[in-house]
């Protein structure tokens, strides 16, 4: 079965301190990966995707990801973190082989960045 | 640059009556998505439409729920008879490509009484 698994509920960082918030996933094909971000009260915003080609895939407000095929892992990161970062981090994959786009969402990741 | 639109933004309603949640998706979009989130927890799939019919329903979709596309721009949610628990935000979504990132909507924040 396919599934997202976002291992903490929440990460705790300080500003301009590293982040990376984590990602693992299980599908049958190959993977389409995708992070969002939804502040509070807020939709969801696309961050980044990985489709194919370079591992490491860069995506809005300085965040990065790196599929990892291996580890079946698609971590987000970012090299300084800023208090504006505090948001609810949504991993997220489809199958390539679903002929309905459906997307799997991991829980959520709350990330606190304190200044 | 074009956005998907909701509304309303919020609907507050009582047990068992309708409710009709509309979306505007981008134009030239041909998959159209809605999900739910219950407030601060995990985004659901709720159903995934394409070429004027359902894809795809999750088991959240029951009998209760139904989709439409009336014309070539609004795609709706109706909830026939509204339960507490359905009390949720309520995401649009599309995308014009199977490649592509899904356009969210703001949503619509849904309150059952």
């Amino acid at each position: 079965a396919q599934s997202v698994a976002q291992p903490e509920d929440q990460v705790n960082v300080a500003e301009g301190n590293p982040l990376t918030v984590k990602c693992t996933y299980s599908v049958s094909g190959n993977p389409y990966l995708f992070w969002y971000v939804q502040y509070p009260n807020r939709g969801l915003q696309f961050l980044l995707k990985y489709i194919t080609g370079d591992n490491l895939v860069k995506g809005s407000y300085g965040f990065e990801a790196e599929f990892n095929k291996s580890q079946t892992s698609f971590h987000l990161k970012k090299p300084s973190a800023l208090v504006s970062d505090s948001a609810l981090y949504f991993c997220a994959v489809r199958d390539i082989r679903d002929s309905n786009y459906q997307l799997i969402w991991g829980a959520g990741t709350k990330l606190i960045i304190k200044p | 640059e074009p956005e998907v639109t909701q509304t309303p933004s919020h609907q507050v309603t009582q047990m068992g009556q309708e409710v009709i949640l509309r979306c505007v998706p981008i134009s030239n979009h041909l998959y159209f998505y809605w999900y739910r989130q219950i407030l601060g927890q995990k985004v659901e799939f709720l159903v995934s439409f394409y070429n004027n019919e359902i894809s795809e329903k999750s088991e959240i979709f029951d009998d209760q729920f139904s989709v439409e596309r009336p014309d070539g721009s609004n795609f709706t949610l109706k909830i026939r008879s509204t339960k507490l628990e359905d009390s949720a935000m309520y995401f649009c979504a599309s995308i014009p490509r199977v490649v592509d990132e899904q356009y969210f909507g703001p949503g619509t924040r849904l309150t059952v009484t």
